[in-house]
């Protein structure tokens, strides 16, 4: 069964860095998606692509944030600068339609 | 503002002892409801799209039904691994697909 897929599974950075987080959405899928769930809270949207191009993004997504769908078959998160409050799971997810199927995440450290 | 609540927070059930937990949506418009599975560390696992008051889906011992305010999740004769945290989200028309996530219902199954 096709599946989401993250890479990697685990970053821990030092605040002030850049990290790059990736994934292998479903193939046949034209919708993407990022979203986090920092411990114990809810997940919590960021951002949807659809056809090259940025369709909707929250207010968490700021200026240290960019996607980018380098290839036909990548999407990543990239944040400029981490900060200590960007430590989190992100997931990505992606979709046909409406149904979204969401990936294992990255676990994000921030030190 | 579009929000979703999910109640209980947290229930516990023996092995075969059938329950329900609900999710409550304030949304300016409903394109669908979903619920998903989430295991701890993991992303979430989809179960069922709901788009009118009045439809069902069901999977297994799973059971998902909607009104015009909120939806319920039922569980019949659950065993241990149905264990785990069951997310609800919207999607709200006029938008685009981006979900917007309850806090969960943590449930425990025990033998």
């Amino acid at each position: 069964e096709p599946e989401v897929t993250q890479t990697p599974s685990h970053q821990v950075t030092q605040m002030g860095q850049e990290v790059i987080l990736r994934c292998v959405p479903i193939s046949n899928h034209l919708y993407f998606y990022w979203y986090r769930q920092i411990l114990g809270q809810k997940v919590e949207f960021l951002v949807s692509f659809y056809n090259n191009e940025i369709s909707e993004k929250s207010e968490i997504f700021d200026d240290q944030f960019s996607v980018e769908r380098p290839d036909g078959s990548n999407f990543t998160l990239k944040i400029r600068s981490t900060k200590l409050e960007d430590s989190a799971m992100y997931f990505c997810a992606s979709s046909y339609t409406s149904e979204q199927f969401f990936g294992p995440g990255t676990r994000l450290t921030v030190l | 503002e579009d929000q979703v609540t999910q109640s209980p927070e947290a229930l516990r059930l023996q092995e075969g002892e059938s329950s329900s937990l609900n999710c409550s949506y304030t949304v300016s418009g409903l394109r669908g409801l979903f619920w998903y599975r989430q295991d701890p560390g993991k992303g979430p696992e989809f179960l069922f799209t709901l788009y009118s008051a009045g439809e069902e889906k069901e999977k297994e011992r799973l059971k998902a039904t909607l009104t015009k305010k909120e939806s319920f999740l039922h569980i019949t004769a659950p065993k241990p691994e149905d264990s785990a945290t069951y997310l609800c989200a919207v999607q709200a028309a006029g938008g685009y697909n981006k979900l917007i996530f309850g806090a969960g219902t943590r449930l425990a199954v025990h033998p």
